[in-house]
């Protein structure tokens, strides 16, 4: 059962492009949550899907930022106009089913870099 | 804020010492996970305690939760250079709700 799958691994972008961050959860896996970790900082929560709905995103800036989890094919982060303050890591997490627990299982991230 | 703060921030010690990391919450939770990230690296989880549970063990690991204090404690026992790494604590409020993480203890176990 593959882990979390997360591509590219290393992105670079220069100021104005668009950057797309692709998320495969684990198998059976329904729930996929994305988080942004800055330098010597935890990881902050952006937002949170299902399948082809998003259910929170609270933590996602309301301007060029977009998610998505179609029903077929990987979660995507999309930042439109990057700036240099997006250069981070971008975690995503994936979890089964609904239960108490919530424990999630994390991909490897993706390192923005914009120039 | 429900974010967690861990503390200390760095904690250096001899390899075969133990290391014993805290964390502080603001709310209610249904449970408390402790991860830990190598350099560069993505989140690995290490243990889960639940609000109902007080003591938890993991190999070397031990966590403890303290409700009506709203804290934890993750403890190394004999610690190896292996063990060089962030360890963040991140609580659950209900179901499948967002992970909320604290900025994480910098741990370097030195041969």
């Amino acid at each position: 059962n593959a882990g979390v799958m997360q591509n590219p691994r290393h992105l670079v972008r220069r100021r104005g492009q668009e950057a797309r961050l692709r998320c495969s959860p684990m198998k059976g896996h329904s729930h996929v949550y994305w988080y942004r970790q800055l330098p010597e900082e935890g990881l902050k929560f952006m937002v949170y899907l299902q399948k082809e709905n998003i259910i929170d995103e609270s933590g996602m800036p309301k301007e060029r930022f977009s998610a998505e989890f179609p029903k077929e094919g990987p979660s995507i982060l999309r930042i439109q106009q990057v700036v240099r303050g997006d250069s981070a890591a971008y975690f995503c997490a994936s979890s089964p089913r609904r239960g108490d627990d919530n424990e999630q299982f994390f991909g490897p991230g993706t390192r923005l870099t914009v120039l | 804020s429900q974010q967690g703060e861990e503390d200390p921030q760095a904690l250096s010690i001899q390899e075969g010492e133990n290391a014993t990391m805290n964390c502080s919450y603001k709310t209610s939770i249904n449970n408390l996970q402790w991860y830990r990230q190598n350099s560069g690296r993505g989140l690995v989880h290490l243990i889960l305690i639940r609000s109902n549970e007080r003591e938890k063990h993991s190999g070397r690991l031990r966590v403890t939760l303290d409700t009506s204090k709203k804290s934890s404690s993750l403890l190394i026992t004999a610690s190896r250079a292996a063990d060089t790494a962030s360890y963040f604590c991140a609580t659950v409020f209900s179901g499948n709700t967002p992970l909320v993480f604290g900025k994480g203890t910098r741990l370097s176990v030195i041969a």
